[in-house]
């Protein structure tokens, strides 16, 4: 399953709500998972399910849709928040990962 | 505390051998599924390889099958890869990564791996 990321980078200054989008090539139910990465660290592991924020994230983070078409809103962007995500589908055997959105300050 | 922490990187010659490992703590390693996944420089993140919680199944992407063997050893808390024939392509840090139902709920800060002459 092919997994495309839209936009490429999002310029979005501090405070204000972000959006962007995840697109499969075919329908995996809610088996989707998002990812946050900073320069150098480890990816950071956000919602799964669609949905469901994991353990500790900030409520600011919420993800929907299904089917084929997702969405991940950082509701007011935080310092911390500027950096890549990635989503995941895990409807199909072998996992398989969109090329990431850059959230970048405006 | 609750971490992965892979070595075993660095650079190598086409068609060399590297072994990297991934050392478990702060959680019952014997208990989990665990993975390798990569990214190339500038690229996006790529699956390679994953282990059941006893060993006994694992699966591979197409580009590395025949070439990379993944391994555990629960008693160590360690993950293994062993990477032979190794090409320029497989240039990338290489990460570990703990599964839940197929997402990866924990992730290693990777070692860098680098294939060139």
């Amino acid at each position: 399953i092919v997994m495309t990321q839209s936009p490429a980078t999002l310029s979005v200054s501090p405070g204000e709500r972000a959006t962007f989008s995840c697109r499969a090539s075919q329908s995996l139910s809610t088996s989707l998972a998002w990812y946050q990465q900073k320069p150098g660290q480890a990816p950071r592991f956000l919602i799964y399910g669609a949905s469901t924020r994991a353990t500790g994230i900030p409520a600011r983070f919420s993800g929907s849709g299904s089917g084929t078409e997702f969405t991940l809103t950082i509701s007011s962007l935080q310092s911390e928040d500027f950096a890549v995500y990635y989503c995941q589908q895990y409807s199909n055997w072998p996992p398989t990962f969109g090329q990431g959105t850059k959230v970048e300050i405006k | 505390q609750v971490q992965l922490v892979e070595s075993g990187g660095g650079l190598v010659k086409p068609g060399g051998s590297l072994r990297l490992s991934c050392a478990a703590s702060g959680f019952t390693f014997s208990d989990h599924y665990m993975s390798w996944i990569r990214q190339a420089p500038g690229k996006g993140l790529e699956w390679v390889s994953y282990i059941s919680d006893s060993g006994t199944i694992i699966h591979y992407a197409d580009s590395v099958k025949g070439r990379f063997t993944i391994s555990r050893d629960n008693a160590k808390n360690s993950l293994y890869l062993q990477m032979n024939s190794l090409r320029a392509e497989d240039t990338a840090v290489y990460y570990c990564a703990r599964e839940s139902a197929w997402y990866f709920n924990l992730w290693g800060r990777g070692t860098l791996v680098t294939v060139s002459s």
